[in-house]
């Protein structure tokens, strides 16, 4: 298994509070993701990063924040977290295409 | 609008039939595709690329691509019930991922 793991693995939040996610990685990969995971809509891009201090935006970014300050750790904020947000989370790294996904973080927003 | 397209299923084959897979992305312009397996409750796992036009084989696995029709598939030969999953079909564009929504495979013992 790639090396990549999400913190924490599960989290129950209200809604108004800030939340962030981590994902650590030890490939040494150059990009990094994150995606949410709803019944219906598969999975869909958050933010990714292509290399320390380099980032953008993805399909449904609206809500959300990401800091790179090392290529290991790719963090993904909620500002205010509403219960719109209550999904699974995954976290995905890749250097040549192939992309490998963490274990996930499932996110409860009440 | 970049689009991935895939029956939801969900899809049934007897244990050590071959299941078929299909996905058609919206994008000629797309160079790489990928099948990935993802078991209930867990992370999605690779288990295919394929960038050129015609057949992949890995195991029991083939991927088969025609660009000109904008499809790709996943044929499974000799079905398990280790392979009921959810399969996920992905294409890049530049440097993002686009997935489709997955189809849902239950081999039957």
């Amino acid at each position: 298994d790639a090396g990549i793991t999400q913190s924490p693995r599960h989290k129950v939040t209200e809604t108004g509070t800030p939340v962030t996610l981590r994902c650590h990685q030890t490939e040494n990969h150059r990009y990094m993701y994150w995606y949410r995971q709803d019944p219906g809509h598969g999975l869909r891009l958050i933010h990714y990063s292509y290399g320390v201090k380099d980032t953008d935006k993805g399909e449904v970014s609206d809500g959300y924040s990401v800091s790179r300050s090392k290529t290991e750790d790719f963090l993904l904020t909620l500002e205010s977290a509403t219960s719109s947000q209550t999904s699974v989370y995954f976290c995905a790294i890749s250097e040549f295409n192939e992309q490998f996904f963490g274990p996930g973080t499932r996110l409860t927003v009440l | 609008q970049k689009e991935v397209e895939q029956n939801s299923g969900p899809l049934s084959v007897p244990e050590g039939a071959i299941a078929s897979l299909n996905c058609t992305y919206s994008d000629r312009g797309s160079q790489s595709f990928f099948w990935y397996r993802q078991y209930s409750g867990k992370s999605p796992e690779l288990i295919m690329f394929i960038y050129s036009n015609g057949d992949k084989e890995d195991g029991r696995f083939t991927a088969q691509l025609n660009k000109a029709s904008q499809y790709v598939s996943l044929l499974i030969r000799d079905s398990q019930p280790s392979d009921s999953a959810t399969y996920l079909c992905a294409v890049i564009w530049g440097n993002q991922f686009y997935f489709g929504t997955g189809t849902s495979l239950t081999v039957i013992p």
